[in-house]
Formats: C-alpha cells, sequence, structure tokens
C-alpha cells in the first residue's frame, strides 16, 4: 500500500515544453505540499494545499500552477519549462490543517525533472 | 527567510563506528524533525522532538533538542551498511504551517 503516490518517477522533456505531475495520498491527510529538491541536495518548499485550498506559495513562478481537485490529490501543472526547473520535486502530506499542521510530513518518491 | 545548517555535510564511516551530527537554526523552533532520504526515494521521518531538552531515541538512533531551541543533534550507534542516506533536520513553528529542512549530512558507511 503507497501511502503518497506520485507520477511520473521520470520526467525528461525540452525547454518550453508544458509538462504535469500527479499527487495522491490515500492516508486520510488533510495537506498536501509540493517540494523541490535541487542538485545540491537541498529541499525547499513550493506549495501546501489544505483541504483544496491554497495556503502557502512560497515565490515560486507562475509557470507552476498547483491543483487539487480534492484533498487526497495534489498535482502540478508547468507551463514553458526552463531547464533551471530540471530537479526533483517531491509530493508530500501531513495530518491537521493549517493552524494545527502536523509536523510529519509523509513525502512520495519523488519525479525526477529533466530539461533539455 | 530562516536557514538551518548542518554539519558536517558529508561523513565517510567505517562500519560499527557511531555518528554524530548537528543542526543550527538563526531562529528559534518548537518542533525539531530528523528525516532519512535514501537514494531514489523521498524523505522519511525518523525521530520528532517537542519539548527544549528533549531526548528521544528510535533504536540505534538518539536526537535532542538543543536547550536553546536553535539546535538540534542526531547521533546514530553502532553504523551498519543500510544507514547510508543524506539525513535532514527540519525546523517547526506550527503557525507558520510549514517545516524548514536544512542543506543535508550525508553519510557512507564503508563495509
Amino acid at each position: 500500500d503507497t501511502a503518497v503516490s506520485q507520477t511520473p518517477k521520470y520526467l525528461v522533456t525540452q525547454m518550453g515544453n508544458d509538462k504535469s505531475i500527479k499527487c495522491e495520498q490515500n492516508l486520510g491527510h488533510d495537506t498536501m505540499y509540493w517540494y523541490k529538491q535541487d542538485s545540491k541536495k537541498f529541499l525547499k518548499i513550493m506549495f501546501s494545499y489544505n483541504n483544496k485550498e491554497l495556503i502557502i506559495n512560497e515565490t515560486v513562478p507562475n509557470r507552476f500552477s498547483p491543483k487539487s481537485p480534492d484533498k487526497a490529490h495534489l498535482n502540478l501543472h508547468i507551463n514553458s519549462l526552463e531547464l533551471g526547473d530540471s530537479a526533483v520535486y517531491f509530493c508530500a502530506s501531513s495530518q491537521g490543517n493549517f493552524r494545527g499542521s502536523s509536523e510529519k510530513l509523509f513525502f512520495g518518491s519523488g519525479t525526477q525533472l529533466s530539461v533539455l | 527567510g530562516q536557514q538551518l545548517n548542518q554539519s558536517p555535510q558529508s561523513m565517510f564511516i567505517q562500519e560499527g563506528e557511531d555518528v554524530s551530527m548537528n543542526c543550527t537554526s538563526s531562529s528559534i523552533f518548537n518542533t525539531w524533525l530528523w528525516y532519512k532520504q535514501d537514494p531514489g526515494e523521498g524523505p522519511v521521518l525518523l525521530i520528532a522532538l517537542y519539548k527544549a531538552g528533549e531526548l528521544t531515541s528510535n533504536g540505534r538512533l538518539t536526537a535532542q533538542f538543543g536547550i536553546t531551541r536553535k539546535d538540534s543533534f542526531l547521533n546514530i550507534s553502532a553504523s551498519i551498511p543500510s544507514d547510508v542516506g543524506i539525513y535532514f533536520c527540519a525546523g517547526l513553528n506550527t503557525n507558520a504551517g510549514k517545516s524548514t529542512f536544512g542543506d543535508g549530512t550525508t553519510l557512507t558507511v564503508k563495509p
């Protein structure tokens, strides 16, 4: 039973293309996140959603648009991909709402995006 | 913004040795967490700490919440090859709604 699953695992694409990454969690959590891990392994939060509502948007370019159709899903769409977008993108979830956000993050296994 | 610095950046040790790593912040946190990331996988939570001075163990792992609330420490005793990976600390203030991650300590264990 995969708790947080994201697809695809690997994504290789050309500059300028548009691509999406999907994430689903079966833990019943209220909050979902997208994190970006760069080549130096630094993990940085991009977005968080609580029960389909955007809570955190960490000055991510407008080309990145998260969408949460329900609280178990948080997808990430990226327009006009750039070389600098190459990274590993992690979806995560946690229990609780924004004010009582649980500290315990459950991560997916990541999507390695390579922009050529 | 808040920054967490982890030390050392990388460690190469022999199987059976003990390991110590730490994490320092310019800001106070009310929760400290330690995660481990295996190659090709997402981080997995190891230990969560909620109170200044708290010492918590999980098997061979022991972590401490620093008294100043600006640092935390992780020790691994009698390391084994499967301890290889990147160890991340994370600090959280629950009203902020997000964890801030350190820059990671990469551990290599030689059999």
